[in-house]
């Protein structure tokens, strides 16, 4: 079964800095995507970035990046900048490319962003 | 384009009690995914439907049952309610694409108490 572990329960920032917030997962699946899900607490799960397994290159979206590493399982979420409105509860998930879109996502990482 | 909506945002029961969670997907999007959330978890995967079909399942009882309608809405029927029901339902709804993952996009939640 595929796991996904978020090792950071809380993390803070200062307003403008750059934080990163880490997951590993455990998979022996070769085709797989990983996503970041941001959950603030209006509770609405909001999409932030995918990556493809089969893809090297990084995923990018505006301030966020992704520093996947797939021989080590590890997926690293970076915050750019950070902003007042990216507090939130952060989860890594797993989808696998066989599994028809089920989601296994860790346990969920709160981010704090100091003014 | 209209989102993810889920209907009612907040509802009590009692032990014993059968309750139907009720989403409505993204224009679109003929998959839709339940997820049950517990109070400071990550959510859990309880089953998907495409086209009016159940299309995988979580490790949930049979008291949770679902369907899909013509209009790709969807309920979630949770009967013999327990206490440990009480938590956040998820829907989430995507599009498959043939060769790949659509991502999942989440509703804002009903929030299901069982006293």
């Amino acid at each position: 079964a595929q796991t996904v572990t978020q090792s950071q329960p809380e993390m803070s920032v200062q307003e403008a800095e750059t934080v990163t917030l880490s997951c590993t997962y455990d998979t022996s699946e070769s085709d797989y995507y990983l996503f970041w899900y941001k959950q603030p607490p209006s509770r609405q799960m909001i999409l932030v970035i995918r990556q493809e397994a089969y893809k090297q290159q990084n995923a990018t979206e505006n301030r966020f990046s992704v520093n996947f590493q797939k021989a080590a399982k590890s997926f690293s979420l970076k915050i750019s900048d950070s902003q007042l409105g990216d507090a939130a509860m952060y989860f890594c998930a797993y989808a696998g490319g066989t599994s028809y879109g089920k989601l296994t996502f860790g346990q969920g990482t709160i981010l704090t962003v100091h003014p | 384009e209209t989102g993810v909506t889920q209907s009612p945002t907040h509802l009590i029961k009692t032990r014993g009690q059968q309750v139907t969670l009720r989403c409505s997907s993204q224009s679109g999007h003929n998959t839709v995914s339940w997820y049950q959330q517990a109070l400071g978890q990550g959510p859990q995967f309880i089953f998907q439907y495409y086209r009016e079909e159940e299309n995988g399942r979580g490790n949930f009882p049979p008291r949770f049952s679902g369907l899909q309608f013509p209009n790709y809405s969807s309920e979630l029927n949770v009967n013999a309610l327990e206490l440990d029901d009480s938590a956040l339902y998820l829907c989430a709804s995507s599009y498959p694409l043939a060769g790949g993952l659509r991502s999942q996009y989440f509703g804002p939640g009903t929030r299901l108490l069982v006293l």
